[in-house]
């Protein structure tokens, strides 16, 4: 079974409508974080959280909000999704010591029309 | 704050080709730094990493990276390619200290059989 595990794996919504991404994981790790990818752009930012309590932007975090249930669970919500939203979304994780390698998830294509 | 860049964004090489990426990083302190690989519909995947220690590094499926500190450099090699290595790869720094992984915009490598 795989460490990381993102729900839904594609989504196709309209504008306006609210939508989340559910990742999960079974690692253990404290650090979660949530990523879009863009072609030309690489990976940004957009939230991460370092434990049940404990939430931080990132490089793009307007018009995304998320929740961290658990230490397994940590979700991004479009509140209101747009266009410019469409992009492939990774969920990744790692432990507070060490390196810093970071282990991803199998993302989350989402398209907004 | 800590940035990535990596150039020629596209590379299209035959198999035994030798291949070299290279990536920059702007930050004067202590780093970790990464290559990830995400084949075509695949999540990343940690190719190889520094954290201390010798420069050159290994890495899975054949390939190397050199550290070079005085030129805030970590590029990727691979004395041979195979139609296999086509894939999107990333450079990614962490600052020491830092939690979070700063990403390249990424490498489209096409290998020809």
């Amino acid at each position: 079974d795989a460490d990381v595990t993102q729900t839904p794996r594609n989504r196709i919504t309209k504008t306006g409508k609210r939508i989340m991404l559910e990742c999960s994981q079974t690692k253990g790790h404290d650090r979660m974080y949530w990523y879009r990818q863009d072609p030309g752009l690489g990976l940004r930012l957009i939230y991460y959280s370092f434990d049940v309590k404990d939430i931080n932007k990132g490089e793009i975090s307007d018009g995304y909000s998320v929740s961290r249930q658990a230490q397994a669970k940590f979700s991004l919500s479009l509140e209101s999704a747009i266009p410019n939203q469409t992009a492939l979304y990774f969920c990744a994780t790692r432990t507070g010591l060490g390196d810093n390698e970071q282990f991803f998830g199998p993302g989350t294509r989402l398209t907004v029309l | 704050a800590q940035s990535v860049s990596q150039h020629n964004h596209h590379v299209i090489l035959s198999e035994a080709a030798s291949l070299e990426l290279g990536c920059n990083y702007s930050y004067g302190g202590t780093v970790n730094l990464f290559w990830y690989v995400q084949y075509p519909g695949q999540h990343l995947q940690l190719l190889l990493k520094y954290f201390s220690g010798d420069p050159l590094v290994k890495g899975i499926k054949g390939f190397e990276a050199e550290f070079i500190k005085s030129k805030f450099s970590f590029n990727l090699r691979k004395p041979s390619v195979q139609w296999s290595d086509t894939a999107e790869y990333f450079c990614a720094v962490n600052a020491r200290g830092n939690n979070r992984l700063a990403f390249g915009k990424g490498n489209q490598v096409v290998v020809i059989p």
